[in-house]
């Protein structure tokens, strides 16, 4: 069964960096796209970045792009995304998905909570 | 960017109700349209895919249509572990955009 699981939530104070890693088993991480997404509290879901299955090529949100950089360690089946100049608003639950061809993404982690707090 | 306009925001059904969410995008966007589940404190769960292709293990009872801007979800029959909130995604352009939500209660 495939797996995704994600780690290094914490509480951090605003302008403050932490690194999330996703790691995935039981199926060929190198050969899936993967994106970052998070849900704030009570709000809804927003994608946030992705990442082709080579690392080749890169999106992010505006709300994240020059903040958050997306990376993959395909030899350690393992998603990343560094977070610097955290602010308030990025308090969220962020879940990693991988992404089955270009209409779905099939699989979820259970998400790492991210809380930015002075 | 891709705007998703998911109606209703919220909806009260009793069991066995057929219920129907619409999704409609500010532009074209094909077929590349997912629809999830989300239960409170989980993570969202895939229904539907290509704008019509049930994912597997997911029951009949979902259905999705539509294609270029409108797209709907139905439940044909409304069942208790259906409580929950519903979201269409598109895929077609970067940034991946969300609709809003519909918040389904059982009544």
């Amino acid at each position: 069964e495939v797996h995704l699981l994600e780690s290094g939530g914490d509480v951090v104070q605003p302008g403050g960096s932490l690194r999330l890693s996703c790691v995935g088993s039981d199926f060929a991480f190198p050969s899936y796209a993967m994106s970052w997404f998070r849900q704030a509290p009570g709000k809804g879901l927003e994608w946030v970045s992705a990442i082709s299955s080579s690392a080749g090529s890169t999106h992010y949100a505006d709300s994240v792009r020059g903040r958050l950089t997306i990376s993959r360690d395909n030899p350690e089946n393992t998603l990343y995304l560094q977070m610097n100049n955290l602010r308030l608003e990025d308090t969220a639950v962020y879940y990693c998905a991988r992404r089955d061809g270009g209409y779905r993404f099939d699989y979820w982690g259970q998400g790492t909570l991210v809380t930015v707090s002075s | 960017d891709i705007q998703l306009t998911q109606s209703p925001p919220f909806l009260s059904a009793s069991v066995g109700d057929r219920v129907t969410i619409t999704c409609r995008a500010s532009q074209g966007i094909s077929s590349y349209l997912a629809w999830y589940q989300q239960k409170a404190g989980k993570a969202p769960k895939l229904l539907i895919y290509a704008a019509s292709t049930l994912q597997s293990g997911v029951p009949s009872r979902f259905s999705g249509s539509g294609s270029g801007t409108e797209f709907t979800l139905t439940i044909s029959s409304l069942q208790p572990e259906d409580f929950a909130t519903y979201y269409c995604q598109q895929l077609n352009t970067y940034p991946l955009t969300f609709g809003g939500g519909t918040k389904v209660e059982i009544k």
